[in-house]
């Protein structure tokens, strides 16, 4: 969907680096989300954030870290990258009064 | 605990026909029920969706199946062609409007 946007959209870091990922959102929308999706595993999710004051952690958040900077914003870091962070990250927003998500591109990252 | 299962894994579907994937859940507080859809290098995108007080909805060519005394649900592609030829996945999620709970996907391909 064109009004969530993900950069980057490809990442090839190493391991111990630093990295975040941004996501923005033009939907008007309080509520964001990170997921992870591995091949087999579906989407997993990470953190996710109902307004700019609340986060809440996911199923697999251990390693990584997240920040709402603005109704519209949401990042999300991994401070020292692993190998087996190696996946798809997906951002996606929804309105409080409705429960369909939509989601960002994605962005392809590769922790060597 | 995977609190939502899908198979098949993955299916092969001739042009013109069925496809069925199913999905069952455990968490009886779950009371919404979405349907995604991605194509490789793209976003999952909400497909149909239902809601336990329904057995059934359809909307063109796709229909859910809804048994909750089964805690099973089911997606239909009527007449499939080579367009559906994506990754679906199942989801489920509680009232207070908490993240999605999704399923492992499904890999269909439909063969012309």
């Amino acid at each position: 969907d064109a009004d969530v946007t993900q950069t980057p959209r490809n990442r090839i870091t190493k391991t111990g680096k630093r990295i975040m990922l941004e996501c923005s959102q033009t939907k008007g929308h309080d509520r964001m989300y990170w997921y992870r999706q591995d091949p087999g595993l579906g989407l997993r999710l990470i953190y996710y954030s109902f307004d700019v004051k609340d986060i809440n952690k996911g199923e697999i958040s251990d390693g990584y870290s997240v920040s709402r900077q603005a109704q519209a914003k949401f990042s999300l870091s991994l401070e020292s990258a692993i190998p087996n962070q190696t996946a798809l990250y997906f951002c996606a927003t929804s309105d409080p009064g409705r429960q369909q998500q939509f989601f960002g591109p994605g962005t392809r990252l590769t922790v060597l | 605990q995977q609190q939502v299962k899908q198979s098949p894994q993955s299916l092969i579907v001739q042009k013109g026909g069925i496809s069925i994937i199913n999905c069952a859940y455990e968490n009886t507080a779950f009371d919404y029920f979405p349907w995604y859809q991605q194509f490789p290098g793209k976003g999952p995108a909400l497909l149909i969706a239902i809601r336990p007080d329904v057995s059934e909805k359809k909307e063109g060519r796709f229909t859910i199946s809804f048994n909750k005394s089964a805690k099973q649900f089911s997606l239909h592609i009527m007449d499939s062609q080579p367009g559906d030829s994506a990754t679906y996945f199942c989801a489920a999620s509680k009232q207070a409007g908490t993240a999605l709970i999704f399923g492992k996907g499904t890999t269909l391909s439909v063969s012309s």
